[in-house]
């Protein structure tokens, strides 16, 4: 069973431009979450969605959007990108509100290079 | 949500139990202590969450205090597979998880 899956995993963008990460979450999930984990440092909400809808979000500009698709995977998207975008950002799926027995699951992530 | 306090870092010897303390002072009675863990290059993993009684599952055992104020997660036979970051969070019934430093742990043969 495959869990979270997140793509690129790697990715450089030059300032200014704008990127897609894609998600698939884990087999029976209905929610994703996004999170930007800057180095060194703990992930930070972005927001969640659940039935297509943004459900929760948190301190993150408009640049920020996403997406939910109706299989349940997801796209966030960065516009206008700026050096400070540089992050990891991690995907997470649940079932629900994630708490659940196993919480939430999160992917590997994506490594976004802003330069 | 209320905050939490972990030490920055501990050791371990392999083989050994884990003990990874946490503070949250500020808990309010509807907040579940949750923990989550992150190894290297990889995202979090879920380990255990609780409310007021202790819980155990087959990663590790939550002890969270009678005043709920702290809690524990106790490896109980640590590897050198459980290296990792571990986040103490202590989460109200919405949906985001808000993760603080956390614990550096490192366990040595």
């Amino acid at each position: 069973d495959a869990g979270v899956t997140q793509s690129p995993t790697h990715l450089i963008k030059t300032r200014g431009q704008q990127v897609t990460l894609r998600c698939s979450p884990k087999s029976g999930h209905d929610t994703v979450s996004w999170y930007q984990q800057a180095l060194g440092q703990g992930p930070q909400f972005i927001f969640q969605y659940y039935e297509e809808e943004e459900r929760q979000r948190g301190n993150f500009p408009d640049r920020f959007s996403g997406h939910q698709f109706p299989n349940y995977s997801s796209e966030l998207n960065v516009n206008a990108l700026l050096l400070g975008d540089s992050a990891l950002y991690l995907c997470a799926s649940s079932f629900l509100d994630g708490t659940g027995p196993s919480g939430y699951t999160f992917g590997s992530g994506t490594r976004l290079t802003v330069v | 949500d209320a905050k939490t306090t972990q030490p920055t870092s501990m050791d371990c010897a392999e083989g050994r139990a884990a003990n990874l303390p946490c503070n949250h002072s500020t808990i309010s009675g509807n907040e579940y202590v949750y923990w989550y863990r992150q190894i290297h290059s990889q995202g979090p993993q879920y380990i255990i969450h609780g409310l007021k009684n202790n819980e155990t599952n087959e990663m590790a055992s939550l002890i969270i205090t009678e005043d709920r104020k702290s809690s524990t997660l106790i490896l109980p036979h640590a590897t050198l597979r459980d290296t990792a970051v571990y986040y103490c969070i202590v989460r109200v019934n919405d949906y985001k998880l808000s993760f603080g430093a956390g614990t550096t742990v490192t366990v040595r043969a």
